[in-house]
């Protein structure tokens, strides 16, 4: 089965600050990744996507994620962070096959943005 | 409206009570999810609907009874619930089930349950 680990709770970086969010992940085959964002009150919003090719991939709002087969992990990364983005970032695996949109979620990084 | 809607956002039930989520997805897919977001713990995805029919249910205990009459709505009944029920539930929308284009997933705000 698979499994996601962020190992960082909870993350504060200054606005204007390059940001880089932890994610780990325990998959048989080639997984299918993915960053969704949460902001307090609302719902998930897909960031990226990883299914294959390229490893450097760009989602939406300036962030983008590297898939590094070797070292099993998929991290978020943006170069310089706005107090916006403050919320909770989810990393998420994707088992394939016929899971039926089945997406297994890391427990959470909650990213704090000071002025 | 535009996206996926759930209603109501708020809602505290006593564990004798029966009480309803709604979910609604503007977006054309074709499947829907609950999934249960609690407190220090991962998301977990509680039922898959694919056109309106269940293909996925997660070990969920029988007091939560899933409904999708259409492929627009999707409703979570609840009855004789617990205090560890107390979460935030979720509701998503894909345009299909099944491929990669199941894990591109739409989230509505949620419903925050309190069983008192």
């Amino acid at each position: 089965a698979q499994s996601v680990t962020q190992p960082d709770i909870h993350i504060t970086v200054s606005e204007g600050a390059s940001l880089e969010l932890r994610c780990n992940y325990s998959y048989g085959a080639t997984p299918y990744l993915f960053w969704y964002v949460q902001s307090p009150g609302q719902g998930l919003q897909l960031l990226l996507k990883y299914f294959s090719g390229d490893t450097l991939v760009q989602g939406i709002k300036g962030f983008e994620a590297e898939f590094k087969r070797s070292q099993s992990s998929f991290n978020l990364r943006k170069p310089s962070v706005h107090w916006s983005d403050a919320a909770e970032y989810f990393c998420a695996v994707g088992a394939g096959g016929t899971s039926y949109g089945k997406l297994t979620f890391g427990q959470g990084t909650i990213l704090t943005v000071h002025p | 409206e535009t996206g996926v809607t759930q209603t109501p956002r708020h809602l505290v039930m006593g564990m004798t009570n029966k009480k309803s989520l709604k979910c609604e997805q503007h977006l054309g897919h074709n499947a829907m999810y609950w999934y249960k977001q609690s407190a220090k713990k991962p998301l977990e995805l509680m039922f898959v609907y694919s056109l309106e029919e269940r293909v996925e249910n997660n070990s969920v205990p029988s007091r939560f009874s899933p409904e999708c009459p259409n492929s627009s709505h999707l409703f979570l009944h609840l009855h004789t619930l617990q205090p560890e029920d107390s979460a935030l539930y979720l509701c998503a929308s894909s345009q299909t089930a099944v491929g990669l284009a199941a894990y591109e997933q739409y989230f509505g705000p949620g419903t925050r349950l309190t069983v008192t």
